[in-house]
């Protein structure tokens, strides 16, 4: 099993540029999930999917960010216009459906926006 | 609104101590609490989850508890190695949503 893969693994980008990050989950899981970490804020749940709908998007900062996930092995979620302030690390993680619901993390994209 | 508090920030101890880190949360309606390792540069890995109906789980030389009464889970982590040296996270899920709230993490350096 590959786990989860997220692409790219590192992006570096100018301020008002449109950036995409891209998460592939791993096969038959059907929850899926979009986290940023930051020294300051610490681990934050962007928006979390279930069978490919979103469920709960509280925590996507504002209009500038948004995801979509049009099929069960893949979602994007798009920053545009990036602005530095979202420098961070973004991850994905996907879990199964069951009662474990282990959440498994893929490795991360570190975004810098100068 | 649930949160998740981690005590100690960061924790240094000699090789072969057995080791306490602490995760309390607000809310005690969770569905689970996972505890997760991340080492530096890295993802996060998941090293034990405790249902909300059971009180304890293991796997090797990790123990994690939950008290949900009183808002509380241990890892317990037996003769620390160098290799422990990483940065633990507990992250605790909610029944009416998938939805998981993360604390800040505990730093673990193990010394030789």
């Amino acid at each position: 099993d590959a786990g989860v893969i997220q692409s790219p693994r590192h992006e570096v980008t100018e301020m008002g540029q449109e950036v995409t990050l891209r998460c592939k989950p791993i096969s038959g899981h059907n929850s899926l999930f979009w986290y940023r970490q930051t020294m300051m804020r610490g681990l934050e749940l962007l928006i979390y999917f279930n069978n490919n709908v979103p469920i709960d998007d509280s925590g996507m900062p504002e209009d500038r960010f948004s995801a979509k996930m049009p099929n069960a092995s893949f979602s994007t979620l798009k920053i545009q216009p990036s602005e530095p302030r979202d420098s961070a690390v973004y991850f994905c993680a996907s879990s199964a459906p069951g009662l474990r619901e282990t959440q498994y993390f893929g490795p991360g994209t570190r975004l810098l926006v100068l | 609104k649930q949160e998740v508090t981690q005590i100690p920030a960061a924790l240094s101890v000699p090789e072969g101590e057995n080791l306490v880190l602490n995760c309390s949360f607000t809310d005690s309606a969770i569905y689970n609490l996972q505890w997760f390792r991340q080492d530096p540069g890295k993802g996060l890995t998941s090293l034990l989850l405790i249902q909300s109906s059971q009180r304890e789980q293991t796997s090797g030389r990790l123990n994690a508890s939950l008290d949900k009464s009183s808002g509380r889970s241990t890892l317990y982590i037996a003769a620390s190695q160098p290799g422990d040296s990483a940065t633990y996270l507990c992250a605790v899920r909610e029944w009416d949503a998938g939805k998981s709230t993360f604390g800040d993490g505990t730093t673990l350096t193990v010394k030789p």
